[in-house]
Protein backbone atom coordinates (compact mmCIF):
# COMPACT_ATOMS: atom_id res chain seq x y z
CA UNK A 1 0.00 0.00 0.00
CA UNK A 2 1.36 3.63 -1.18
CA UNK A 3 1.58 6.13 1.74
CA UNK A 4 -0.29 8.73 0.28
CA UNK A 5 -2.48 7.93 -2.30
CA UNK A 6 -4.94 10.60 -3.98
CA UNK A 7 -7.72 10.10 -6.06
CA UNK A 8 -6.33 9.17 -10.07
CA UNK A 9 -7.03 12.13 -12.29
CA UNK A 10 -7.46 13.51 -14.71
CA UNK A 11 -10.12 16.17 -12.98
CA UNK A 12 -12.03 18.45 -15.75
CA UNK A 13 -13.91 21.24 -14.16
CA UNK A 14 -15.58 23.89 -15.61
CA UNK A 15 -14.50 27.40 -15.14
CA UNK A 16 -16.52 28.85 -11.77
CA UNK A 17 -17.37 25.34 -10.29
CA UNK A 18 -16.08 23.43 -7.07
CA UNK A 19 -12.78 21.34 -8.02
CA UNK A 20 -12.65 18.96 -4.78
CA UNK A 21 -9.30 16.63 -4.35
CA UNK A 22 -8.79 13.77 -1.93
CA UNK A 23 -5.60 12.09 -0.74
CA UNK A 24 -5.78 9.64 1.82
CA UNK A 25 -2.08 8.20 4.10
CA UNK A 26 -1.37 5.54 5.65
CA UNK A 27 1.04 6.62 8.83
CA UNK A 28 -1.02 8.01 11.67
CA UNK A 29 1.82 9.40 13.01
CA UNK A 30 1.59 11.87 10.24
CA UNK A 31 0.87 15.15 12.04
CA UNK A 32 1.75 17.77 9.06
CA UNK A 33 -0.43 18.03 5.58
CA UNK A 34 -0.06 20.07 2.59
CA UNK A 35 -1.11 20.65 -0.80
CA UNK A 36 1.20 21.52 -3.44
CA UNK A 37 0.67 22.90 -6.97
CA UNK A 38 2.74 21.92 -9.78
CA UNK A 39 2.36 24.09 -13.54
CA UNK A 40 3.88 21.75 -16.27
CA UNK A 41 7.60 22.44 -16.48
CA UNK A 42 7.61 24.21 -13.20
CA UNK A 43 8.48 23.37 -9.67
CA UNK A 44 6.36 22.50 -6.74
CA UNK A 45 4.36 25.62 -5.12
CA UNK A 46 3.39 25.07 -1.66
CA UNK A 47 -0.24 26.23 -1.36
CA UNK A 48 -1.90 25.19 1.82
CA UNK A 49 -0.78 23.14 4.90
CA UNK A 50 -2.73 21.92 7.48
CA UNK A 51 -2.18 20.29 11.01
CA UNK A 52 -5.55 20.16 13.35
CA UNK A 53 -8.88 18.44 12.23
CA UNK A 54 -11.25 20.59 10.51
CA UNK A 55 -11.16 23.14 7.74
CA UNK A 56 -8.54 25.69 7.25
CA UNK A 57 -9.44 28.29 4.59
CA UNK A 58 -7.56 30.50 2.58
CA UNK A 59 -9.10 32.77 -0.44
CA UNK A 60 -10.07 29.99 -2.77
CA UNK A 61 -9.02 27.21 -1.55
CA UNK A 62 -10.05 24.84 1.69
CA UNK A 63 -8.42 22.15 2.71
CA UNK A 64 -10.02 19.63 5.31
CA UNK A 65 -8.43 17.57 7.65
CA UNK A 66 -9.49 14.42 9.33
CA UNK A 67 -6.86 11.84 11.45
CA UNK A 68 -9.27 9.42 12.68
CA UNK A 69 -10.55 8.65 8.71
CA UNK A 70 -7.14 9.23 7.82
CA UNK A 71 -7.66 11.65 4.75
CA UNK A 72 -7.55 15.20 3.89
CA UNK A 73 -8.69 17.13 0.68
CA UNK A 74 -8.93 20.04 -1.67
CA UNK A 75 -11.16 22.25 -2.60
CA UNK A 76 -10.94 24.38 -5.35
CA UNK A 77 -14.02 27.79 -5.69
CA UNK A 78 -14.61 29.45 -8.61
CA UNK A 79 -12.23 27.42 -10.60
CA UNK A 80 -10.34 29.66 -12.80
CA UNK A 81 -7.91 28.29 -15.96
CA UNK A 82 -4.83 29.29 -14.20
CA UNK A 83 -5.84 26.73 -11.02
CA UNK A 84 -4.99 23.87 -14.31
CA UNK A 85 -2.24 22.10 -12.63
CA UNK A 86 -0.89 19.22 -10.75
CA UNK A 87 -1.93 18.85 -7.30
CA UNK A 88 0.14 17.00 -4.60
CA UNK A 89 -0.54 15.64 -1.60
CA UNK A 90 1.86 15.06 0.99
CA UNK A 91 2.58 14.28 4.23
CA UNK A 92 5.10 14.80 6.98
CA UNK A 93 5.25 11.57 8.90
CA UNK A 94 9.01 12.23 10.24
CA UNK A 95 11.40 15.16 8.73
CA UNK A 96 10.62 13.82 4.79
CA UNK A 97 7.51 14.55 2.94
CA UNK A 98 5.85 11.51 1.68
CA UNK A 99 4.12 12.81 -1.66
CA UNK A 100 0.91 11.35 -3.78
CA UNK A 101 1.36 10.74 -7.02
CA UNK A 102 -0.85 13.99 -8.12
CA UNK A 103 -4.42 15.06 -9.39
CA UNK A 104 -4.31 16.95 -12.84
CA UNK A 105 -6.87 19.30 -12.86
CA UNK A 106 -7.69 20.84 -15.84
CA UNK A 107 -10.14 23.98 -16.24
CA UNK A 108 -12.40 24.43 -18.80
CA UNK A 109 -12.97 27.87 -19.74
CA UNK B 1 5.69 32.09 1.74
CA UNK B 2 9.66 31.69 2.24
CA UNK B 3 12.18 31.87 -1.36
CA UNK B 4 14.74 29.28 -2.47
CA UNK B 5 16.49 30.01 -5.19
CA UNK B 6 18.43 27.39 -7.60
CA UNK B 7 20.86 28.01 -9.95
CA UNK B 8 21.60 27.05 -13.22
CA UNK B 9 17.87 26.60 -14.18
CA UNK B 10 18.78 24.96 -17.51
CA UNK B 11 22.08 23.36 -18.42
CA UNK B 12 23.25 21.17 -21.38
CA UNK B 13 26.48 19.09 -21.12
CA UNK B 14 28.20 16.49 -22.96
CA UNK B 15 28.53 13.26 -21.02
CA UNK B 16 31.12 12.39 -18.69
CA UNK B 17 31.18 15.79 -17.31
CA UNK B 18 30.09 17.06 -14.19
CA UNK B 19 27.36 19.37 -13.43
CA UNK B 20 27.55 21.25 -10.03
CA UNK B 21 23.55 22.70 -8.70
CA UNK B 22 23.09 25.46 -6.02
CA UNK B 23 20.25 26.05 -3.70
CA UNK B 24 20.10 28.72 -1.60
CA UNK B 25 17.31 30.03 0.89
CA UNK B 26 16.97 33.50 0.39
CA UNK B 27 15.12 34.85 3.07
CA UNK B 28 15.19 31.99 6.05
CA UNK B 29 17.96 29.60 7.49
CA UNK B 30 17.52 26.24 6.59
CA UNK B 31 18.80 23.46 8.77
CA UNK B 32 17.73 20.83 5.92
CA UNK B 33 17.60 20.56 2.74
CA UNK B 34 16.38 18.51 0.32
CA UNK B 35 17.13 17.20 -3.23
CA UNK B 36 14.78 15.60 -6.01
CA UNK B 37 14.55 14.30 -9.53
CA UNK B 38 11.58 14.54 -11.42
CA UNK B 39 11.37 12.60 -14.73
CA UNK B 40 8.55 13.92 -17.25
CA UNK B 41 4.88 12.63 -16.40
CA UNK B 42 6.31 11.15 -13.03
CA UNK B 43 5.93 12.30 -9.28
CA UNK B 44 8.83 13.94 -7.21
CA UNK B 45 11.73 11.28 -6.32
CA UNK B 46 13.86 12.35 -3.42
CA UNK B 47 17.22 11.68 -3.22
CA UNK B 48 18.41 12.65 -0.43
CA UNK B 49 18.57 14.76 2.67
CA UNK B 50 21.15 17.58 3.10
CA UNK B 51 21.76 18.64 6.89
CA UNK B 52 24.19 21.91 7.14
CA UNK B 53 27.84 20.60 8.64
CA UNK B 54 27.00 16.69 8.27
CA UNK B 55 26.98 14.37 5.49
CA UNK B 56 23.73 13.44 3.46
CA UNK B 57 21.37 11.07 4.04
CA UNK B 58 20.87 8.99 0.90
CA UNK B 59 17.56 7.15 -0.61
CA UNK B 60 17.84 3.65 -1.36
CA UNK B 61 19.26 3.16 -4.44
CA UNK B 62 20.32 6.55 -5.10
CA UNK B 63 24.27 6.71 -5.83
CA UNK B 64 26.07 9.06 -3.01
CA UNK B 65 29.32 8.78 -5.12
CA UNK B 66 27.85 9.48 -8.07
CA UNK B 67 25.20 12.56 -6.91
CA UNK B 68 27.85 14.81 -4.36
CA UNK B 69 25.92 16.88 -1.73
CA UNK B 70 27.54 19.88 0.31
CA UNK B 71 25.85 21.86 2.80
CA UNK B 72 27.76 24.16 3.48
CA UNK B 73 26.22 26.65 5.43
CA UNK B 74 22.43 26.95 6.97
CA UNK B 75 21.79 29.21 3.33
CA UNK B 76 23.61 27.21 0.59
CA UNK B 77 23.56 23.58 -0.47
CA UNK B 78 25.08 21.95 -3.69
CA UNK B 79 24.48 19.07 -5.54
CA UNK B 80 27.13 17.81 -8.20
CA UNK B 81 26.34 15.04 -10.53
CA UNK B 82 29.33 13.45 -11.14
CA UNK B 83 30.42 12.20 -15.18
CA UNK B 84 26.92 12.53 -16.29
CA UNK B 85 25.21 10.35 -18.72
CA UNK B 86 22.07 10.66 -20.98
CA UNK B 87 20.41 8.71 -18.36
CA UNK B 88 20.92 11.42 -15.61
CA UNK B 89 18.89 13.91 -17.68
CA UNK B 90 16.19 14.97 -15.52
CA UNK B 91 14.46 17.79 -13.82
CA UNK B 92 16.49 18.73 -10.15
CA UNK B 93 14.41 20.46 -7.99
CA UNK B 94 15.76 21.18 -4.56
CA UNK B 95 13.91 22.08 -1.22
CA UNK B 96 14.59 23.86 2.20
CA UNK B 97 12.15 23.73 5.36
CA UNK B 98 11.74 26.16 7.68
CA UNK B 99 9.78 25.24 11.00
CA UNK B 100 6.37 27.59 11.68
CA UNK B 101 5.61 29.20 15.00
CA UNK B 102 2.48 27.97 16.59
CA UNK B 103 2.28 24.34 15.30
CA UNK B 104 3.61 20.88 16.62
CA UNK B 105 6.71 20.70 16.91
CA UNK B 106 7.17 18.18 13.99
CA UNK B 107 5.56 21.07 11.77
CA UNK B 108 8.09 21.96 9.18
CA UNK B 109 6.80 23.35 5.59
CA UNK B 110 8.83 22.56 2.66
CA UNK B 111 9.96 25.28 -0.28
CA UNK B 112 10.78 24.27 -3.27
CA UNK B 113 13.11 26.00 -5.22
CA UNK B 114 12.50 26.55 -9.56
CA UNK B 115 14.81 23.28 -10.37
CA UNK B 116 17.46 23.20 -12.68
CA UNK B 117 16.54 20.86 -16.18
CA UNK B 118 19.88 18.97 -16.79
CA UNK B 119 20.08 16.80 -20.33
CA UNK B 120 23.82 15.06 -21.06
CA UNK B 121 23.93 14.54 -24.46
Amino acid sequence: QKEVEQNSGPLSVPEGAIASLNCTYSDRVSQSFFWYRQYSGKSPELIMSIYSNGDKEDGRFTAQLNKASQYVSLLIRDSQPSDSATYLCAVNPDYKLSFGAGTTVTVRA
Amino acid sequence: GAVVSQHPSRVICKSGTSVKIECRSLDFQATTMFWYRQFPKQSLMLMATSNEGSKATYEQGVEKDKFLINHASLTLSTLTVTSAHPEDSSFYICSASTSVAGGPSSYNEQFFGPGTRLTVL
